[in-house]
């Protein structure tokens, strides 16, 4: 059981690079999330989603797009890196509200 | 939308020592979650509270609801090495509407042998 898997684990960008960080879950869990975590300001919320087709905006939205076109599958995309988007990148799966959530391992992105 | 304060933000402990991290919201806490992290890795459950006055243990580690459902403590007895790493706490943000799972900004515990 794999449980989540984030790709890739490390990635430097040039700015105004686009990338897409991979995640995957095999637990069928319908929610799925992504946070950004940077010193001090423990996770912030990107992108989150509540089944296949269905996504929104968390705290800090901008400069990212998602899709959710499978259960198993939440791709988060940068379009145009920028360097306030330095940062490690966590992918969270849980069943529903008011379960717990399981985490990738992170990326760690630097854009220089 | 709901926000979470830890207090403190870091804490330096001597290996034996007890310590208690706490976690207030600016709302009523549905479901509050607690888990830690290793520097470098990624997050590990450790418990969840929903109940006003619940408490759970873990090994070392006892967490609790207070009633009123805004504040959640963790407490750590006779700290050792391997407590050492980020707390971070969870919370769901209402009993129904969006289903976002948002989190504290941390505390960095580090345990002096």
């Amino acid at each position: 059981n794999a449980g989540v898997t984030q790709t890739p684990k490390f990635q430097v960008l040039k700015t105004g690079q686009s990338m897409t960080l991979q995640c995957a879950q095999d637990m069928n869990h319908e929610y799925m999330s992504w946070y950004r975590q940077d010193p001090g300001m423990g996770l912030r919320l990107i992108h989150y989603s509540v089944g296949a087709g269905i996504t929104d905006q968390g705290e800090v939205p901008n400069g990212y797009n998602v899709s959710r076109s499978t259960t198993e599958d939440f791709p988060l995309r940068l379009l145009s890196a920028a360097p306030s988007q330095t940062s490690v990148y966590f992918c969270a799966s849980r069943p529903g509200r008011w379960t717990e959530a399981f985490f990738g391992q992170g990326t760690r992105l630097t854009v220089v | 939308s709901q926000e979470l304060e830890q207090s403190p933000q870091s804490l330096i402990v001597q290996e034996g020592k007890n310590l208690t991290i706490n976690c207030t919201s600016s709302k009523t806490l549905y479901g509050l979650y607690w888990y830690k992290q290793k520097y470098g890795e990624g997050l590990i459950f450790l418990m969840m509270l929903q109940k006003g006055g619940e408490e759970k243990s873990h090994e070392k580690i006892t967490a609790k609801l207070d009633e009123k459902k805004q504040q959640s403590s963790l407490h750590i007895t006779a700290s050792q090495p391997s407590h050492a790493g980020i707390y971070l706490c969870g919370a769901d943000p209402s009993f129904s509407g969006n289903e976002k799972l948002t989190f504290g900004t941390g505390t960095r515990l580090t345990i002096i042998p």
